[in-house]
């Protein structure tokens, strides 16, 4: 079974300072797909950045980063310069191997990010 | 359309009644998803559709929750018989191409269901 662990339920930052989302997973898998997603008050949910498995590289989208450390199974996402319109909530999200049910996102519980001014 | 719409964004209804919530998917996008979001449970996975093949209901929490694509584009999520436990947001989402490891989910603003 895949799990997604976001230990921090509300995090704030000042604006135009970074700021790090922490995301741990588990899964027996070796090929997955990390995700993270944005959802504002307005309810959507914005994709943000995702990561392979097997990437060799941490993904990066803009002013996101993802800091992908494999052997300790965590994919924390990384937002440079925070602006106001960042205040949301960020979940973090895995997908199994590619294949037959294994397609749906398994979800954090997400953290809930402030920026003031 | 631009993106996965869904409607109607809000609904309240009383215990008891049936609910049929709508979901527009993107163009051309093969695979439909429905996820539940609520307090207590987070995002729950619902129902998964690809093109013509019969949809995975694992995650239906009842026989209450039926869910049907029309044309593989268009679906609808069907309560029976709410109950206030069914109050949450219900999420829809497409994408592209299941079969690919880079499987991105575009998701649409819910509907809120109020039971009352």
């Amino acid at each position: 079974a895949q799990k997604i662990t976001q230990t921090q339920p509300g995090m704030f930052v000042q604006e135009k300072e970074a700021v790090t989302l922490d995301c741990t997973y588990d899964t027996s898998d070796p090929s997955y797909g990390l995700f993270w997603y944005k959802q504002p008050s307005s309810g959507e949910m914005i994709f943000l950045i995702y990561q392979g498995s097997y990437d060799q590289q941490n993904a990066t989208e803009g002013r996101y980063s993802l800091n992908f450390q494999k052997a300790r199974k965590s994919a924390n996402l990384v937002i440079s310069a925070s602006q106001l319109g960042d205040s949301a909530m960020y979940f973090c999200a895995m997908r199994g191997p590619s294949g037959a049910g294994s397609y749906q996102l398994t979800f954090g519980k997400g953290t809930k990010l402030s920026v003031i001014p | 359309g631009a993106g996965v719409s869904q409607s109607p964004s809000n609904k309240v209804t009383e215990k008891g009644k049936d609910v049929e919530l709508r979901c527009d998917p993107i163009s051309g996008h093969t695979a439909l998803y429905w996820y539940r979001q609520s307090l207590g449970q987070g995002l729950e996975f619902l129902i998964y559709f690809q093109g013509n093949s019969a949809p995975d209901k694992s995650g239906l929490p009842s026989d209450r929750f039926s869910a049907e694509r029309t044309g593989g584009s268009v679906s609808t999520l069907t309560i029976q018989r709410t109950q206030q436990e069914d109050s949450a947001v219900y999420l829809c989402a497409s994408s592209l191409d299941f079969g690919r490891a880079k499987n991105i989910q575009y998701f649409g603003a819910g509907t809120r269901l109020s039971v009352l």
